[in-house]
């Protein structure tokens, strides 16, 4: 079974611009959530999807939102970049949307903002 | 609120030691799920190992060892007999059942671990 993907692996964005991550979960997962990881604060939850509808949302400003579309696939999209902004970016898929389903993650989309 | 405190943040071994990592966790929750994550120069966090509040057994799985005591809200990791390819910044998280009971991990600072032959 094929893992979670993320594309890209790495983007390169300036102040101001906006962004648009991808991730393609596990295939039969329909729970995703993102995360964002940076060397100052750590893993950080963003938020989180099922069956397209967003469930929970981490203490992130309105600039950052996500979709779910109804293969499961999801999108996190970044307006307005700020250069605390860049970071790691990792998705993560699992089957049921309960807080005892562990998580498989993605390798991560690599941000800078310059 | 939840909370999840790993003190050590590098731990330098050498091969074939043996080597525990700390985790504590705060929560008011009774049902609770506790996640250890692996994070190699990659990126890519891997799943390693989950426990419910309920089931306070130890656990083994080849090399490695889960240690979960509730009366010290602790839930440490151990490596027997490390290699080099242990060598990985390892997460301790949280996910609590109430409020929306959804997917949601609180992840601890993390701890470096370097094996060197």
């Amino acid at each position: 079974k094929a893992g979670v993907t993320q594309t890209p692996r790495y983007l390169i964005k300036t102040r101001g611009q906006q962004v648009t991550l991808s991730c393609s979960p596990i295939s039969g997962h329909r729970s995703v959530s993102w995360y964002q990881q940076t060397p100052g604060q750590g893993l950080q939850f963003l938020f989180e999807y099922f069956s397209e509808t967003q469930r929970n949302k981490g203490n992130f400003p309105g600039r950052f939102s996500g979709r779910q579309f109804s293969n499961s696939r999801s999108e996190m999209n970044v307006s307005t970049l700020e250069l605390g902004d860049s970071a790691l970016y990792l998705c993560a898929s699992s089957w049921g949307g309960g807080a005892n389903y562990e998580q498989y993650f993605g390798p991560g989309t690599r941000l800078t903002v310059t | 609120a939840q909370k999840v405190t790993q003190a050590q943040t590098e731990i330098s071994v050498v091969e074939k030691e043996d080597v525990t990592l700390d985790c504590v966790y705060e929560t008011r929750d009774t049902t609770y799920y506790l996640f250890w994550y692996k994070q190699p120069p990659s990126g890519e966090l891997v799943f390693l190992i989950r426990r419910n509040s309920f089931d306070e057994q130890n656990e083994i799985s080849g090399r490695y060892s889960w240690n979960f005591q509730k009366s010290t809200s602790s839930f440490n990791f151990t490596i027997t007999a490390s290699q080099v390819v242990d060598s990985a910044v390892y997460f301790c998280a949280l996910s609590e059942a109430r409020g929306t009971g959804f997917q949601k991990l609180v992840f601890g600072t993390g701890t470096r671990l370097l094996v060197s032959p």
